[in-house]
């Protein structure tokens, strides 16, 4: 019954790879995010995305893209991994039409690039 | 630009309470929040504010809100070792569906 869920939890892989991370809410939200979150914990918007929008964050290199199978699911594909790409990665989760909007976070998936 | 600042690190005792403060920049900011964060966890809402008011009481949890001056700040009373975490003020930007402007997260220490 988790409300927003990543995975892998851990993904450990070589610079030059391509690696998906996968998120899906069983909230019936209909916007998700992706945020990248540094070894400092400083946290920051990547995407959000609606089923008629996708927002970028302009600082996010386009070898990020997030793929959305349906309203449930929003994937992260990364290409071609540089190390300064090891973070957590946190997938969230909102409802339209919430004054609030408050914003339903996943476990996160820690990615390491060697 | 958008910008929300917080201060690092926090250590109180248990039982004291415990102030974070946070200043943000823009002003058309609608909501205001505070998530939590506990170790290898992602994070919870804890409190929001709605910038129409300048205090909000919840339990042990009181958020002041200064739109003047831009600036934000969680009490907690009674501060209890579970309340050992890091706390990250954030703004909305853009209107309702806008995207959440995180500040840099402060860790509250609370020793026993």
């Amino acid at each position: 019954d988790t409300a927003v869920s990543q995975t892998p939890k851990y993904l450990v892989t070589q610079m030059g790879n391509d690696k998906s991370i996968k998120c899906e809410q069983n909230l019936g939200h209909d916007t998700m995010y992706w945020y990248k979150q540094d070894s400092k914990k400083f946290l920051k918007i990547m995407f959000s995305y609606n089923n008629k929008e996708l927002i970028i964050n302009e600082t996010v290199p386009n070898r990020f893209s997030p793929k959305s199978p349906d309203k449930a699911h929003l994937n992260l594909h990364i290409n071609s991994l540089e190390l300064g790409d090891s973070a957590v990665y946190f997938c969230a989760s909102s409802r339209g039409g919430v004054l609030y909007n408050e914003q339903f976070f996943g476990p996160g998936t820690r990615l390491t690039v060697l | 630009g958008e910008d929300v600042e917080q201060s690092l690190f926090l250590s109180v005792r248990e039982g004291d309470s415990s102030v974070i403060n946070c200043t943000y920049t823009d002003s058309s900011s609608t909501y205001l929040y505070w998530y939590k964060q506990e170790p290898g966890a992602g994070l919870q809402l804890l409190t929001y504010i709605f910038s129409n008011m300048d205090m909000k009481q919840d339990q042990r949890l009181t958020v002041l809100l200064n739109k003047k001056d831009k600036h934000l700040s969680l009490r907690i009373a009674d501060t209890q070792t579970g309340d050992s975490a890091i706390y990250f003020c954030a703004e909305r930007i853009g209107g309702s569906q806008g995207n959440l402007i995180f500040g840099k997260g402060t860790k509250l220490s609370v020793k026993p």
